[in-house]
């Protein structure tokens, strides 16, 4: 597609649920990276995934929060147990994959936890 | 450890006065710099970046920035401002040695007057 898209756009689940959000990357796009943006928090960087290489997952914050990549493309971020801390939006980003490469975010998906 | 500092957590400005968006960083090698524009209840919108040359680099919407090596800086500027450029501005660092996410500052509430 023309950019990154995220669904759904809007979360609303109860405490101790399991959630899964969806990031579909730009076409030819070979790196994706979720980032969360609390308030007061800022953007934290969660996982990031290159290629078939090993995700970097030394952003995520707890062992609650998971995510795949199948085939290269769309990638699933699942936060088991939600707590109410998890509320935030959750962005995703992909680029091509060179260190110098410009990052697109998607509109991002805002997570509520009641 | 790489760091963004972003001073100011609100800049004011009245239309058609320049602007200055403040940010400094802290990486252990070479940086690649961006700044993001964040609409209410959007993604990041990517505005401008420095990799290497020119030290002021030239983005969307008018915007420009410098890099200073001396002072760590990479501040955003416009000559004269919009009303529609009132929005929240993100500068990020990406250490070209050790680098894959980007590290973000708190960012930066522009609001311009009309």
């Amino acid at each position: 597609g023309a950019g990154v898209s995220q669904s759904p756009s809007n979360k609303v689940t109860e405490k101790g649920k399991d959630v899964e959000l969806r990031c579909d990357p730009i076409s030819g796009h070979t790196a994706l990276y979720w980032y969360r943006q609390s308030l007061g928090q800022g953007l934290e960087f969660l996982i990031y995934f290159q290629g078939n290489s090993a995700p970097d997952k030394s952003g995520l914050p707890s062992d609650r929060f998971s995510a795949e990549r199948t085939g290269g493309s769309v990638s699933t971020l699942t936060i088991q147990r939600t707590q109410q801390e998890d509320s935030a939006v959750y962005l995703c980003a992909t680029d091509r994959g060179q260190f110098g490469e410009t990052q697109y975010f998607g509109p991002g998906t805002r997570l509520l936890v009641l | 450890a790489q760091s963004v500092a972003q001073p100011e957590d609100q800049v004011n400005v009245a239309e058609g006065n320049p602007l200055t968006v403040k940010c400094t960083y802290s990486v252990s090698g070479n940086p690649y710099l961006f700044w993001y524009v964040q609409y209410p209840n959007r993604g990041l919108q990517f505005l401008l970046k420095y990799i290497t040359g020119d030290n002021l680099v030239k983005g969307s919407y008018g915007f420009e920035a410098e890099f200073n090596k001396s002072q760590t800086s990479f501040h955003l500027k416009k000559p004269s401002a919009l009303v529609s450029d009132s929005a929240l501005y993100f500068c990020a660092v990406r250490d070209m040695s050790a680098g894959t996410a980007l590290i973000f500052g708190k960012g930066t509430t522009l609001s311009v007057s009309s």
